[in-house]
């Protein structure tokens, strides 16, 4: 069965500094992974996906994931956080069903 | 670029009445989704359409029916409502796997 860790779930940063938001997966196979990001009362929206292709993927919004077999992590990251990144975040992976598991999410607080 | 629209955005229910929820897509799209968000427990999976004329139950069925109407189309019904169905319901679409999820923004539903 495949599973879906976000490592914490509360993140705080102050602005201008940078962001890490922890991924953990665990599958049988190399599974396709995404972040999503969920500001309030808003759906999810997609930030960046990995499909097998290069292992460091560049999303929207300045935010990029690196996924590491080995680890088997997909963690995210900017360099720079800005006050409109506060959101919750949320980690998924799909394989070779139809499905996506989703992680609980971590919301990303950004103080002035 | 309207995408995955969801109607209602906001119900209010009593004990034991009957809903529909309506989804549509305009991506095309093979596969729908519907979600419950809860606080605390992420996004949890109540029902899903693999393809036109297909559907599937997911991690929390009971008490919710489903009726994928035609390609665009995935309604979600409760035949009577209780208040431990209170949630933010999320419908989505995907193109196939290994490809994301798309999400509408939702629909607020309370059940006194």
């Amino acid at each position: 069965a495949q599973s879906v860790t976000q490592l914490d779930s509360h993140v705080s940063v102050s602005e201008g500094t940078p962001v890490l938001l922890r991924c953990n997966y665990s599958s049988s196979y190399s599974p396709s992974l995404f972040w999503y990001v969920q500001h309030p009362n808003k759906g999810l929206q997609l930030l960046l996906k990995y499909t097998s292709a290069a292992t460091l993927v560049k999303g929207i919004n300045g935010f990029e994931a690196e996924f590491k077999k080995s680890e088997t992590s997909f963690h995210l990251t900017k360099p720079s956080a800005h006050m409109s990144d506060a959101a919750e975040y949320f980690c998924a992976a799909g394989g070779s069903n139809y499905k996506l598991t989703f992680g609980k999410g971590t919301l990303l607080t950004v103080n002035p | 670029n309207a995408g995955v629209t969801q109607t209602p955005k906001f119900q209010v229910l009593k004990t034991g009445q009957s809903m529909t929820l309506q989804c549509a897509q305009d991506m095309n799209h093979n596969s729908m989704y519907w979600y419950r968000q809860d606080p605390g427990m992420g996004l949890r999976l109540i029902y899903y359409s693999a393809s036109e004329g297909t559907t599937d139950k997911g991690e929390v069925p009971n008490g919710y029916n489903v009726s994928r109407l035609n390609k665009r189309e995935f309604s979600l019904r409760l035949e009577s409502a209780a208040p431990s169905q209170t949630s933010v319901y999320f419908c989505a679409s995907r193109a196939g796997i290994n490809q994301p999820q798309h999400f509408g923004d939702g629909t607020r539903l309370s059940i006194l």
